[in-house]
């Protein structure tokens, strides 16, 4: 079965440049969600989106932004990059569905370097 | 707001060994609760569920049951396996808060040959 698809898988940045991290969810499903996961540290929610649409924002930093586009991918840009926003960033997606739990699927994420 | 807390790790055990990987939360309502799984260099699995008061979730081996009276969803295995090795998260959504998961600190289990 096709699995939330993320790149890169790794990516090498230095400090103050950006970042473009991309993700494209199961097929039908409608949503999106972006997590970060420091080192050692559990993943915690950034932002989602609902039919291309923000959804939900957690503790994203102003200096990140993210989008999803019609085909339902969805991008995660990264400016001015500090070296605290290393982490590996998760995307996962779910299919909306009255009533039902929405289980949500995780890629097997970016880990971002800055150096 | 909304938190969840897991016993801190390492965990070693040798296989077949009993597991057994706290899990409280605190949140508004009655939140679904969720087991996922990480291994070595992957994402996360989804390894069980439970979206009710009393319900059991399980998986491969696992279970937990939603328990409201404790707030807990305490993660079980009768008899690991060294394939078992990885960092297991607990995490809940809270349904009047949308759709995002909050998750605990993960655990990590280290089975022995």
């Amino acid at each position: 079965a096709a699995g939330v698809i993320q790149s890169p898988r790794h990516l090498i940045k230095e400090k103050r440049e950006t970042a473009t991290l991309k993700c494209y969810p199961i097929p039908r499903h409608d949503t999106v969600y972006w997590y970060q996961q420091g080192p050692g540290q559990d993943p915690q929610f950034l932002i989602s989106f609902y039919e291309k649409m923000q959804s939900d924002k957690g503790s994203i930093p102003d200096r990140f932004s993210a989008q999803q586009f019609s085909d339902y991918h969805s991008e995660l840009n990264m400016s001015s990059l500090e070296l605290g926003d290393s982490a590996l960033y998760f995307c996962a997606s779910s299919r909306y569905d009255s009533g039902k739990e929405n289980i949500q699927y995780f890629g097997a994420g970016t880990r971002l370097s800055v150096l | 707001g909304d938190s969840v807390t897991q016993m801190e790790g390492p965990v070693t055990l040798s296989e077949e060994a009993f597991l057994t990987i706290n899990c409280t939360y605190t949140a508004t309502g009655y939140p679904s609760l969720f087991w996922y799984v990480q291994y070595p260099g992957e994402g996360l699995q989804l390894l069980l569920k439970a979206t009710k008061a009393d319900d059991k979730g399980s998986n491969k081996g696992f279970e937990a049951t939603y328990r409201k009276e404790t707030t807990s969803f305490h993660l079980e295995k009768g008899s690991v396996q060294v394939s078992d090795s990885a960092v297991y998260f607990c995490a809940l959504r809270a349904k009047a808060a949308g759709n995002k998961l909050t998750f605990g600190g993960g655990t990590r289990v280290l089975v022995k040959p």
